[in-house]
C-alpha cells in the first residue's frame, strides 16, 4: 500500500511565525504536490515537484515555499505565517510523468492566530 | 485559467441512483479524474477519463465529453456510506512538459434513509 504521511495532523502557529510542513511518500513517486482546502474553495495547488530538487508554482504559491531534497521528502514552508494562511494542507503524490492517480496524506490542520 | 464547475450539494435516497456533473473550460486537457473524500479525511481516487465514453468500475461509473468540456460521476445503489464530497478534477499538459492538476470546488452528496 502507498503510504503518505505528514508530520503534523493538527499545529497552531503565531503570525510571523515560520512554519514547516513535511510529508514523506514510501512508494518512490517521481510526483509530488500541496495543496490547501478551503470551505467552498475546494482544493487549490499551491506548489509541486516532479523530480528532487525541481518545484513548480501551483495556482497560489504566493506566501509559501518548497523544498525537495529527496526524493521521498516534500517540505512546505510558510516564511511568515499569517492568518489568511489558516487552513487544510494536503499532500499528495504520484508516479511517472503520465501520472494518473494522486495518493494524497491524512492532511494537516494549520491554525495560525 | 482553469475553470471547473459541479453543483454544490446533492441529496439522494439509499439504493437510488445518482449523477453527479462537472464542466470545465482549460486548455492543454489531458484527462478528468474523479476523487471521494469523507468528512475529515483525504481525498480517494475513483476513476480517470481521457478519451471520450463511459468507464464503469462496480458500481460508479465516469463519463467524458471533451468535445462538450463535460462529464459525469454515476453512482448506483446508493448506500449510506456513499455521503462525501466528490471533487471533479483535470489535467492539463503545460508547455515544459509537465501535467498540472486543477480540482473543482466538490459536489456534497447526502445519502438519505
Amino acid at each position: 500500500d502507498v503510504k503518505v504521511t505528514q508530520s503534523s495532523r493538527y499545529l497552531v502557529k503565531r503570525t510571523g511565525e515560520k512554519v514547516f510542513l513535511e510529508c514523506v511518500q514510501d512508494m518512490d513517486h517521481e510526483n509530488m504536490f500541496w495543496y490547501r482546502q478551503d470551505p467552498g474553495l475546494g482544493l487549490r495547488l499551491i506548489y509541486f515537484s516532479y523530480d528532487v530538487k525541481m518545484k513548480e508554482k501551483g495556482d497560489i504559491p504566493e506566501g509559501y515555499s518548497v523544498s525537495r531534497e529527496k526524493k521521498e521528502r516534500f517540505s512546505l514552508i510558510l516564511e511568515s505565517a499569517s492568518t489568511n494562511q489558516t487552513s487544510m494542507y494536503l499532500c499528495a503524490s504520484s508516479s511517472g510523468s503520465g501520472w494518473v492517480e494522486q495518493y494524497f496524506g491524512p492532511g494537516t490542520r494549520l491554525t495560525v492566530t | 485559467g482553469q475553470n471547473i464547475d459541479q453543483p454544490t450539494e446533492m441529496t439522494a435516497t439509499e439504493g437510488a441512483i445518482v449523477q453527479i456533473n462537472c464542466t470545465y473550460q482549460t486548455s492543454g486537457f489531458n484527462g478528468l479524474f474523479w476523487y471521494q473524500q469523507h468528512a475529515g479525511e483525504a481525498p480517494t481516487f475513483l476513476s480517470y477519463n481521457v478519451l471520450d465514453g463511459l468507464e464503469e468500475k462496480g458500481r460508479f461509473s465516469s463519463f467524458l465529453s471533451r468535445s462538450k468540456g463535460y462529464s459525469y460521476l454515476l453512482l448506483k445503489e446508493l448506500q449510506m456510506k456513499d455521503s462525501a464530497s466528490y471533487l471533479c478534477a483535470v489535467r492539463v499538459s503545460e508547455s515544459g512538459g509537465s501535467y498540472i492538476p486543477t480540482f473543482g470546488r466538490g459536489t456534497s452528496l447526502i445519502v438519505h434513509p
